[in-house]
Order: C-alpha cells, then structure tokens, then sequence
C-alpha cells in the first residue's frame, strides 16, 4: 500500500514552459486535492475533486488545470509557468469530505526561473 | 476564507505545555490540525467535527467551539519531536470538501 504518490519530486521549469504533476493514491479514496505551499507560508487549496469526472476550483486556481478519469489519479497541469508558481506542490486524498483525514504526498519542489 | 491562528510561534522547553489556537468566520463542519516539520509532507493529528466528534492522536487533545468557530490544540508535556510547524484546516458548515487552511503556528521545543 503505497498511499499517496507524486512525480517529480523536483523540477525547474522556464517561464512559459508546460508541465504535468503526477499524483496517484491506491487508497481508492473518493476525494482527492491538489495544494500548494510557499516558502514559510500555509497551503493553499488549489483544486480538489469529489470522484472521477468531477472537480471544483480552490482558493488559487488560476494558471491550472486537473482532470480525474480514473478514482486512482488527480494530474494537475500547469501550462504557462510563471515565476509566481514557484512553490512545493502537494497532493492528498481522503475516503469522505469535511470529516476524514487527508493523506498527504511527498511533494513536488517546482522552480520556474 | 483563511482561519486565523494565534500565537505564530511558540518556544518552550521540554515538559512545558502549550495551546495553539483556530478561529474562523464562518460556521464549521469540522477542525484538522496537522503538524509538519521542515521539507515534509504535513502529518495527521485530529479531526474535531460539529455534534463533538473527535478522531485523531491518543497523546493530543483538542477542543472545538462550533459556537464561537474556534478550537484549540492542548500540547502537554511537550517533547522534542514535538517541534515543526502547525496547521489548522477548517472545513465550512456546508461540508462542500473544500479544507482551507491557517498560516501556521511554529513550535520550537528545546532541551
């Protein structure tokens, strides 16, 4: 049970470049969410879906996109990278919402320069 | 919108106690308190839901005023594995998924 996975763990990308993070749970975890966290700041909820099909924006959605056709993977795309999008980028997954724990990734360290 | 946590970091010595504090505008389904330490993911702690539920850590105890949308973390007898940095997550009463979360408050315990 390898819980929550996401690929890279590092990246550095140009200003302009495009890219997908991985994120795959084997939990089969109905919700799943995509957050991002700035050097010495909190995380911000970016994306999160309630099951395959279904996904709904966060606090910070702009310059992203998901998709969820599989229960297993959340992908998030990021297709004009922007300097301001430098951060660590987490996933997490829980059965149900609002009253269960969110399993975390590893994270992914992204810098674009 | 974003809890508020109070104090935004905390040094203690090993054996002190403290509280971290969460308070939130708006009416709550449920509290999640996460701890992280520095380049790690952050780690489960508790889950506090409307009604009095609780779920999480044998040796940390929390409590949640649904009235006044706020809730505490009791840390006691602190150890060193004890430091990182914590997080309050609120989940509104609405129970729509969306977990915001606070700023965080450090905790730094020394010997």
């Amino acid at each position: 049970n390898a819980g929550v996975t996401q690929t890279p763990k590092f990246r550095i990308l140009k200003i302009g470049q495009s890219m997908t993070l991985q994120c795959a749970q084997d939990m089969n975890h109905n919700y799943m969410y995509w957050y991002r966290q700035d050097p010495g700041m909190g995380l911000k909820l970016i994306y999160y879906s309630v099951g395959a099909g279904i996904t709904d924006k966060g606090e910070v959605p702009n310059g992203y996109n998901v998709s969820r056709s599989t229960t297993e993977d959340f992908p998030l795309r990021l297709e004009l990278a922007a300097p301001s999008q430098t951060s660590v980028y987490f996933c997490a997954s829980s059965s149900l919402t609002g009253g269960e724990t969110q399993y975390f990734g590893p994270g992914t360290r992204l810098t674009v320069l | 919108q974003q809890p508020v946590q109070s104090p935004q970091a905390v040094i203690l010595r090993e054996g002190e106690d403290a509280v971290i504090n969460c308070s939130s505008s708006k009416a709550l389904y449920s509290v999640h308190w996460y701890r992280q330490k520095h380049g790690e993911a952050p780690i489960f702690l508790m889950i506090l839901l409307k009604g009095g539920e609780q779920k999480g850590h044998d040796k940390i105890s929390a409590s949640f005023n649904e009235k006044k949308q706020q809730s505490s973390l009791y840390l006691t007898a602190s150890q060193l594995s004890y430091s990182g940095t914590y997080f309050c997550g609120t989940v509104g009463s609405g129970n729509t998924g969306k977990l915001i979360f606070g700023q965080g408050t450090t905790l730094q315990v020394k010997p």
